[in-house]
């Protein structure tokens, strides 16, 4: 089944303590993104890569990192996390952004930083 | 940027009505406008899109319509049922970064 797949689900930590939510797609998708979602602001760009090894800024960049070392997983690192890092995070991924294919994405991590 | 507003924020309709959401955009260059469903506890899904070329765009009970010229789209949904009950999203694609912005979203409440 053709899926994004984002872990863990959920997600309790204190300020400044690492960490890391992974994703992964099976469906050769060049382009990966990470969006965070809070009440009345939709949905927030937080990094984006367009293929191996090219990532590049959204919208809410800071305090958050990416890397994209395989075409597939394309993991989200908090390096230090503070409360207003608290937030429903999701992966997606298409085909390309050129031809404004369908973004598909996972279901989402609901992160707690106490 | 690109800057997307949606209305309304909640909407409520009895089962057999008809939704209509609305959003406008600030980007006159924006070419491409999908629609996303979410269910609780999962991610947004599309439902349908529009590109700048067409002015309307049907899918069996879902409508998408496009108004370039004043900026702005609209999903219409009819005879709703109560598994269109769900949160909605709307989103344009910001030329220059070549990302979606989305809107705020919806909470779509079909009450049976």
């Amino acid at each position: 089944e053709a899926q994004v797949t984002q872990n863990p689900r959920y997600l309790i930590t204190v300020t400044g303590k690492k960490l890391t939510v992974t994703c992964s797609q099976n469906m050769n998708h060049e382009y990966m993104s990470w969006y965070r979602q809070d009440p009345g602001l939709g949905l927030r760009q937080i990094y984006y890569s367009m293929n191996v090894e090219v990532t590049d800024k959204g919208d809410v960049p800071e305090g958050y990192k990416v890397s994209r070392k395989e075409k597939r997983n394309f993991p989200l690192i908090l390096e230090s996390p503070s409360p207003n890092q608290t937030s429903l995070y999701f992966c997606a991924s298409s085909f390309d952004r050129v031809r404004n294919s369908p973004l598909h994405f996972g279901n989402g991590t609901r992160l707690t930083v106490t | 940027g690109e800057n997307v507003e949606q209305h309304p924020s909640t909407l409520s309709v009895q089962e057999g009505d008809s939704a209509v959401i609305k959003c406008t955009y600030s980007d006159s260059a924006s070419n491409y406008f999908p629609w996303y469903k979410q269910e609780l506890g999962k991610g947004p899904q599309l439902i349908i899109d529009i590109r700048s070329n067409v002015g309307e765009k049907k899918d069996q009970r879902i409508a998408v319509t496009l108004n370039k010229t004043a900026k702005h789209f609209s999903l219409h949904i009819t005879e709703t049922q109560p598994e269109d009950s769900a949160v909605y999203f709307c989103a344009a694609m910001d030329t220059g970064r070549r990302a979606l912005t989305f809107g705020s979203g919806t909470r779509l409440q079909v009450q049976p």
